[in-house]
């Protein structure tokens, strides 16, 4: 079974600074993809960021952006000139590559960042 | 973007009664449907994967005939919490993927349960 292991429970990072947040996965599959999800308090589950295993160029969305090392099997999140409604529990997960589950997600346990002015 | 519906976004109920929770995808057909369960402050669980028209694929350790769901459209999945107890008491989310095979997952705001 795959695992996520996320090893910061909680991280900390001042406005407009810049914060990653690491994640580590196992897997013996050479096909799968990494997502990251943010859960604000509301409790909604909001993709950040989506990255395929196939491709070597890290994916970037705006102040978002991953390290992928796929040898390493590390997959972390870099939120650039941070803003307050960052904060937010964020969650990486890696998506299944076998089409008989249904392409479910494992998630890792979580990291609880907080911004502060 | 895709959008899934979740309802309702929290209930009530006191103890050995049933609650069911709807998923709808409500602007794409969701081929399959996922249900996970999240305590507070921990991660998401996953307990069941639905497809369209067949039954659905349990996790270990979630037993089947306490939360029955059901997939009966592209764009509808029910999750039935069944005779209720305290211990059901949790938050949970409802998730749809499209025909894309490489399509994220698109969240409900999710169901808080409080089991009295």
């Amino acid at each position: 079974a795959q695992t996520v292991t996320q090893s910061q429970p909680e991280m900390s990072v001042q406005e407009a600074e810049t914060v990653t947040l690491s994640c580590t996965y196992d897997t013996s599959e050479s096909d799968y993809y990494l997502f990251w999800y943010k859960q604000p308090p509301s409790r909604q589950m909001i993709l950040v960021i989506r990255q395929e295993a196939y491709k070597q160029q890290n994916a970037t969305e705006n102040r978002f952006s991953v390290n992928f090392q796929k040898a390493a099997k590390s997959f972390s999140l870099k939120i650039s000139d941070s803003q307050l409604g960052d904060a937010a529990m964020y969650f990486c997960a890696y998506r299944r590559g076998n089409s008989n589950s249904g392409y479910a997600l494992n998630f890792g346990k979580g990291t609880s960042l907080l911004v502060t002015p | 973007g895709a959008v899934v519906s979740q309802h309702p976004s929290w209930v009530i109920c006191k103890s050995g009664t049933s609650v069911k929770i709807e998923c709808r995808s409500l602007d794409f057909q969701a081929t399959t449907m996922f249900w996970y369960r999240q305590f507070p402050k921990q991660s998401l669980m996953l307990m069941a994967t639905s497809n369209e028209g067949s039954k659905a694929t349990y996790e270990q350790g979630v037993e089947k005939d306490k939360f029955l769901i059901n997939h009966a459209s592209l764009t509808l999945s029910t999750l039935t919490v069944t005779s209720a107890h305290p211990e059901d008491s949790s938050f949970y989310i409802c998730s749809a993927r499209g025909w894309d095979d490489g399509s994220p997952l698109h969240f409900g705001n999710g169901t808080r349960l409080t089991v009295t």
